[in-house]
């Protein structure tokens, strides 16, 4: 089976600027995730759909950033206005419903903010 | 705070050796533990997930868990310079959701 698709790979941007992040999940997969990853610490989560509906977003800085799964299928994080600390690897990863074997992750985006 | 530590490493070990990557969890209602391994660059994969007490092997690998203690171990025999690596130890501390917490990975080398 494809696995979790991102893209861009890499982005590299200026603090103030906003940015956007693409992911499309396993097919069938309704649980999506997206993790920020800072460089030497283990992946955070940010926010947490099942199909569209938002499950936990308790740890999305909403200030800045904004995610949307339209139609239980791909999904986007968005980053409005970027700060330096933002700069990270934004993982996104899909898991069928009641599955307790863990889930896949993408290849990540890696952002940089100059 | 449910925290997830590791000891971030660098673990050196021989080719051909055992190494064994400890991981210590402050929720005692956790219920399902994960192991990860992130080769520099590249997203985390999943190696091994454990829920009961005891050991739980998968080839080269086995996971030890000890809920009363609250420690989960990964053991790798035989040891390849390939499993060089950070494994992430990610545990779920909230019943009946998929979210996990996880350490910051402990560092492996494996010396040919």
């Amino acid at each position: 089976e494809a696995g979790v698709a991102q893209s861009p790979r890499y982005k590299i941007i200026e603090k103030r600027q906003s940015v956007a992040f693409w992911c499309n999940p396993i097919s069938g997969h309704a649980t999506l995730y997206w993790y920020q990853q800072i460089l030497g610490q283990g992946p955070k989560l940010l926010i947490q759909f099942q199909n569209n509906g938002v499950v936990d977003d308790s740890q999305l800085p909403k200030d800045r950033f904004s995610a949307e799964r339209l139609k239980g299928v791909d999904s986007t994080l968005k980053i409005q206005p970027a700060k330096l600390e933002d700069s990270a690897v934004y993982l996104c990863a899909s898991q069928e419903i009641d599955r307790y074997y863990g889930y896949t992750f993408g290849s990540g985006t890696r952002l940089t903010v100059v | 705070q449910k925290e997830v530590e590791q000891n971030s490493g660098p673990l050196s070990v021989p080719e051909g050796a055992i190494a064994s990557l400890n991981c210590t969890y402050s929720d005692r209602g956790s219920q399902s533990f994960f192991w990860y391994r992130q080769y520099s660059g590249k997203s985390p994969e999943l190696i091994m997930f454990i829920y009961s007490n005891g050991d739980k092997e998968d080839g080269r690998f086995t996971a030890q868990l000890n809920k009363a203690s609250q420690y989960v171990s990964l053991l790798i025999r035989d040891s390849q310079p390939s499993d060089s690596a950070t494994y992430l130890c990610a545990v779920n501390t909230s019943p009946g959701t998929y979210k996990y917490i996880f350490g910051t990975g402990t560092r492996l080398k494996v010396l040919a």
